[in-house]
């Protein structure tokens, strides 16, 4: 069974600070990895999706790595704003899609 | 515009009362689910749809329902509530038939209280 955990929980950052959310997942054998962002009481928002073929993948401020190897992928957040305050969730599909339990991002004006 | 909807948004029910829940897509994707999102349980799958008349149990079917007649719109009811099913429900989309190729679109999410 594929699992899914994702390291912080939660992060306070002030403005302008880089943010780095890790996502590590047990079996490699996957299709992609989707990164998702959610809003408080809101639906989920795709952010980036990875193919297994590639090792990253870039939408303007947005930057997600991985590695199947080692199970792992990171989406870097450059230059952060308030805005960016969600709660960012990474999803691996095998059989089906395993969701992270998310981290919390708090940005600090 | 290409959008998943889902309705109710908001429904309070009682114990065992028949709910149904809607979700519709106009993006033409084959594959549709449904997940129920949990403080601390994160999101977990309810059943998937990956054609017309195909549908199958996720992780946590047990108290639900669903049917999958025509393509665009993928129901989920649930016969005799319970209050361990109230939740935030999310009905999703996917173009491709195995539906774990593509980016996954989200409806805006239905917040069920079961008294």
């Amino acid at each position: 069974k594929q699992e899914v955990t994702q390291i912080p929980a939660a992060l306070s950052v002030p403005e302008g600070e880089n943010l780095v959310l890790n996502c590590s997942f047990t079996d490699s054998a996957i299709y992609n990895l989707q990164w998702f962002r959610q809003d408080p009481g809101k639906g989920l928002t795709s952010l980036l999706l990875i193919q297994s073929s590639q090792r990253e993948q870039t939408s303007g401020r947005l930057n997600a790595s991985l590695d199947k190897s080692s199970g792992r992928s990171t989406l870097y957040i450059a230059a952060s704003q308030p805005g960016d305050s969600a709660t960012y969730l990474c999803a691996v599909p095998l059989e089906k899609l395993s969701f992270g339990a998310g981290t919390t991002v708090t940005v600090r004006a | 515009e290409a959008q998943v909807t889902q309705n109710p948004r908001y429904l309070i029910t009682v114990t065992g009362k028949k709910l149904t829940v809607t979700c519709s897509q106009n993006m033409n994707h084959e594959y549709m689910s449904w997940y129920r999102q949990d403080p601390g349980l994160g999101l977990r799958q309810i059943y998937y749809s990956m054609n017309v008349e195909v549908t199958d149990k996720g992780d946590v079917p047990e108290g639900y329902k669903v049917s999958r007649k025509e393509k665009r719109n993928f129901p989920l009811i649930l016969e005799s509530p319970s209050p361990n099913q109230t939740s935030l429900y999310f009905c999703a989309s996917s173009p491709m038939r195995r539906g774990l190729d593509e980016t996954q679109y989200f409806g805006p999410g239905t917040r069920l209280l079961v008294l």
